[in-house]
């Protein structure tokens, strides 16, 4: 059972180039998740998918865009990196939908990427 | 603004012993409050939640409990062992807005020497 699967593990960028981090998850979950984490800030939201078809802003959603491929599938997108985008990146899924939600989420290994 | 705060400062305990970890949280009305563990390299694990009508939660070693009086949780871990050390995450599920989002604190680095 593989759950949330995020490639690539490792990247390295120069600056101004893009390139798109891939998230898959094969538990059948309705809401998809991509979030930074950093020393000191925790993990904050990037951009989230509550449903295929639907993606919303999160709290640092600057210099990304996601794409809700379909159920299984949620890609974030450096379209011009920066140094600043230097980050672990996670992808994370969760099942529930609606007022009563748990949303406790499933992430993956992670992403680390360097901008130089 | 709405803020989660957890002590930002490594906790060392001796093996054996109960470690209680902290998160406070402000400008929030939570539905649920969850705890995660995060191994060094990996993504984070969900552990434990406790929803704002709950006073505590109890799943084997594992302890928390939430005070909306205080806007507090509190998380423990009872006999630690070695393989307790990682760094623990609270996150809060907001009551009003949307379900879809959780809020995540810094997380707090937990070491347990022998």
């Amino acid at each position: 059972n593989a759950g949330v699967t995020q490639t690539p593990k490792f990247q390295v960028l120069k600056t101004g180039q893009s390139m798109t981090l891939q998230c898959a998850q094969d538990m059948n979950h309705n809401s998809m998740y991509w979030y930074r984490q950093d020393p000191g800030m925790g993990l904050r939201l990037i951009y989230y998918s509550a449903s295929e078809g639907t993606t919303d802003k999160g709290e640092v959603p600057n210099g990304y865009n996601v794409s809700r491929l379909n159920k299984r599938e949620f890609s974030l997108r450096l379209e011009s990196a920066a140094p600043s985008q230097t980050s672990v990146y996670f992808c994370a899924s969760s099942g529930t939908r609606g007022p009563g939600a748990k949303n406790i989420q499933y992430f993956g290994a992670g992403t680390r990427l360097s901008v130089l | 603004s709405q803020k989660i705060e957890q002590n930002s400062e490594a906790l060392n305990i001796q093996e054996g012993k109960t470690a209680t970890l902290t998160c406070n949280y402000t400008n929030y009305s939570p539905a649920y409050l969850q705890w995660y563990r995060q191994d060094p390299g990996r993504g984070p694990v969900f552990l434990l939640l406790i929803r704002e009508n709950e006073k505590e939660k109890r799943k084997e070693r594992l302890k928390v409990t939430f005070d909306t009086t205080l806007k507090q949780s509190l998380f423990h871990i009872t006999a630690s062992q070695p393989a307790d050390s990682a760094t623990y995450l609270c996150a809060l599920r907001p009551l009003e807005g949307t379900a879809s989002k959780l809020t995540f604190g810094t997380g707090t680095r937990l070491q347990v020497t022998l």
